[in-house]
């Protein structure tokens, strides 16, 4: 049972549009959340973090919100642009030292021109 | 600027091969991982090692084992390759802070 749900493997949006990606998990006791971003053939790379005592962190076009009491997170990113094509990846962990960390399946993002 | 390099980009073997993924990192970090990526199920912890000599099972450990005599090193070995080890693997180190910085993976394909 995934313990970590990205519920929309594929997103389509426009260039200059808002980009919304959702992430919803099932464990309480999670800390920590992070959103990577990976092309094809390549690792991912670190996008944004937030801790749990936050509802809220922004970094350029990229914002993450998080509800704790719906166990949903999401990533904003605001204008879209055609480089931000991609798979999403929603990363959950217990606490914030770095080990285990449960990603979830992924969403792909493409930004159209 | 971090660096996770893996030794291969695309790797093919036969069934029955032992295979060895080596992954090294230039950042000090005592903590490495290795994951795999299969479509529709994301990123999967293998095994993780948090100090040269120490290693602990991930969510899927079964086919693999791993060595970390060095801190920099971190190898993940498949004993006996199956197809069913077909797949991206991913290597990532992590400072104790928080995060993790990933090799760009390799493909590996069982035949």
């Amino acid at each position: 049972d995934q313990q970590v749900k990205q519920n929309s493997p594929s997103l389509s949006v426009q260039e200059g549009r808002i980009s919304i990606l959702n992430c919803d998990y099932t464990n309480s006791m999670f800390d920590y959340f992070l959103w990577y971003k990976k092309y094809p053939a390549e690792g991912p790379t670190f996008l944004i973090s937030i801790s749990s005592i936050k509802d809220k962190n922004e970094d350029g076009r990229f914002t993450v919100f998080l509800n704790k009491s719906a166990k949903h997170l999401s990533l904003h990113i605001v204008p879209s642009q055609p480089g931000d094509s991609a798979v999403y990846f929603c990363a959950a962990s217990l606490d914030n030292y770095g080990q285990n960390f449960v990603f979830g399946p992924g969403t792909r993002l493409s930004v159209l021109p | 600027d971090v660096k996770v390099t893996q030794s291969s980009r695309y790797l093919v073997k036969r069934t029955g091969e032992k295979v060895f993924l080596e992954c090294v990192q230039d950042m000090d970090h005592e903590n490495m991982f290795w994951y795999r990526q299969d479509p529709g199920l994301g990123l999967r912890l293998i095994y993780f090692s948090y100090d040269v000599k120490m290693k602990e099972k991930g969510d899927i450990p079964e086919g693999y084992s791993v060595s970390r005599e060095k801190k920099e090193r971190f190898s993940l070995i498949l004993e006996s390759a199956s197809t069913n080890q077909t797949s991206m693997y991913l290597c990532a180190s992590s400072p104790p802070t928080w995060g993790a910085f990933f090799g760009q993976g390799t493909r590996l394909t069982v035949v």
